[in-house]
């Protein structure tokens, strides 16, 4: 039981390059979210899925997408990438709105 | 809009302390209140998790209280170790008019325990 991973666990690129992050869950969670955390800002809500096919955006969507093709994927893409990305970010799942949320380890990424 | 406000900022102390990390929200219209403990550039661990039904949570040497009504929770750490050295966040889940359940986060609490 693995719990929630994400990949990679570092990344840099330069201004203008696309990527994806790649969360993954075991445990069978409806509600998947997308964090980032900054220096003196705590985290904030990016992106977040309440089921297989369904995406909405939080806080800070500008500048991100999302998909959730399968319920145990949440995927994160930067398309055109700046240095205001850099950044750690945070996936997170739970089972719905009333239970614990449980975190991946994180991905720090770079934009020169 | 869920604010989170976590009090003080940064804490020292001396191993062997009893201390108190204080968390204040703005809307009561929760449905929990989750501690967390961050390493160093590393992931968010689950301390405690507080159901809005209830009043406290204990968990080894840490014991997490919630009082809904005036937006306030506590989490107290006995005899303090310097391995408790980490950061400390305190997110509440919800608010007014929401079902999402996402989590409202503070800055955190910066605690050093030295030896």
């Amino acid at each position: 039981n693995a719990g929630v991973t994400q990949t990679p666990k570092f990344r840099v690129l330069k201004t203008g390059q696309s990527m994806t992050l790649l969360c993954a869950q075991d445990m069978n969670h409806e509600y998947m979210y997308w964090y980032r955390q900054d220096p003196g800002m705590g985290l904030r809500l990016i992106h977040y899925s309440v089921g297989e096919g369904t995406t909405a955006k939080g806080e800070v969507p500008d500048g991100y997408n999302v998909s959730r093709l399968k319920k145990q994927n949440f995927l994160l893409g930067l398309e055109s990438a700046a240095p205001s990305q850099t950044s750690v970010y945070f996936c997170a799942s739970g089972l719905n709105s009333y239970n614990e949320q449980f975190f991946g380890p994180g991905t720090r990424l770079t934009v020169l | 809009k869920q604010e989170v406000t976590q009090i003080p900022a940064a804490l020292s102390v001396p191993e062997g302390e009893n201390l108190v990390l204080n968390c204040s929200f703005t809307d009561s219209a929760i449905y929990n209140l989750q501690w967390f403990r961050q390493d160093p550039g590393k992931g968010l661990t689950s301390l405690l998790l507080i159901q809005s039904s209830q009043r406290e949570q204990t968990s080894g040497r840490l014991n997490a209280s919630l009082d809904k009504s005036s937006g306030r929770s506590t989490l107290y750490i006995a005899a303090s170790q310097p391995g408790d050295s980490a950061t400390y966040l305190c997110a509440v889940s919800g608010d007014r008019g929401s079902t999402l359940g996402r989590l409202y986060f503070g800055r955190g609490t910066q605690l050093t325990v030295w030896p």
